[in-house]
């Protein structure tokens, strides 16, 4: 099965700077979705874009998609302390309903 | 984590005991999801349940035996582990073909 990518693996920035992080995936894809998991806790979903959708945005939140090249980043603008965690990209195939992650990004947010 | 429950949130367990995780969603969603999370390892989809039947099974070693009596219960059942078997073990729930899943906050595992 297909799995997102995330790059790069481990970010580490101030509080107030930006964060970037891209995932790139293999097959066609339905839907791709971005999770955050604080240490050793549950994942908790971010926000969803679909396949004919190029831009989203949630709040800080902004997500791009590039289904010609098969990636899709995720921008956290004005970072927080409270936006230390790990970021994962999963993607959705057509008929199903099953999520592929990613290996997961590293953010950490400096006071 | 509000919506979706698992207890307990911490087991240690020697390779010759029996031992079941629980999950509870009080969301209303019909499709329910076993995750297991090693480290530095992407979470791994061990098993879905759709409706109340199993529907995917990804080659998960027969030493976890899941079982989901209703749309919002499900359980995993353990016995015989392996120190290897040793993780995060994640439920999830979503309505089923709409994408979201939200995520219980897990069982951490040890296996002596």
């Amino acid at each position: 099965s297909q799995q997102g990518e995330e790059d790069p693996q481990a970010l580490s920035i101030q509080e107030g700077e930006n964060a970037t992080m891209n995932c790139s995936y293999k097959t066609s894809i339905n839907n791709l979705q971005w999770y955050r998991q604080n240490s050793g806790r549950g994942l908790v979903h971010l926000i969803l874009i679909r396949s004919n959708e190029r831009e989203k945005h949630s709040g800080r939140l902004r997500v791009t998609l590039d289904t010609s090249k098969k990636s899709s980043s995720l921008l956290i603008t004005a970072s927080r302390a409270a936006d230390t965690a790990s970021y994962f990209c999963a993607t959705v195939s057509y008929g199903n309903n099953r999520l592929a992650f990613g290996k997961g990004n590293q953010v950490v947010v400096i006071p | 984590e509000t919506g979706v429950t698992q207890t307990p949130r911490h087991l240690v367990m020697g390779m010759t005991n029996k031992k079941s995780l629980k999950c509870e969603q009080h969301l209303g969603h019909n499709a329910m999801y076993w995750y297991k999370q090693s480290a530095k390892k992407p979470l791994e989809l061990m098993f879905v349940y759709s409706l109340e039947e199993r529907v995917e099974n990804n080659s998960v070693p027969s030493r976890f035996s899941p079982e989901c009596p209703n749309s919002s219960h499900l359980f995993l059942h353990l016995h015989t582990l392996q120190p290897e078997d040793s993780a995060l073990y994640l439920c999830a729930s979503s309505q089923v073909w709409q994408g979201e899943q939200f995520f219980g906050p897990g069982t951490r595992l040890t296996v002596l």
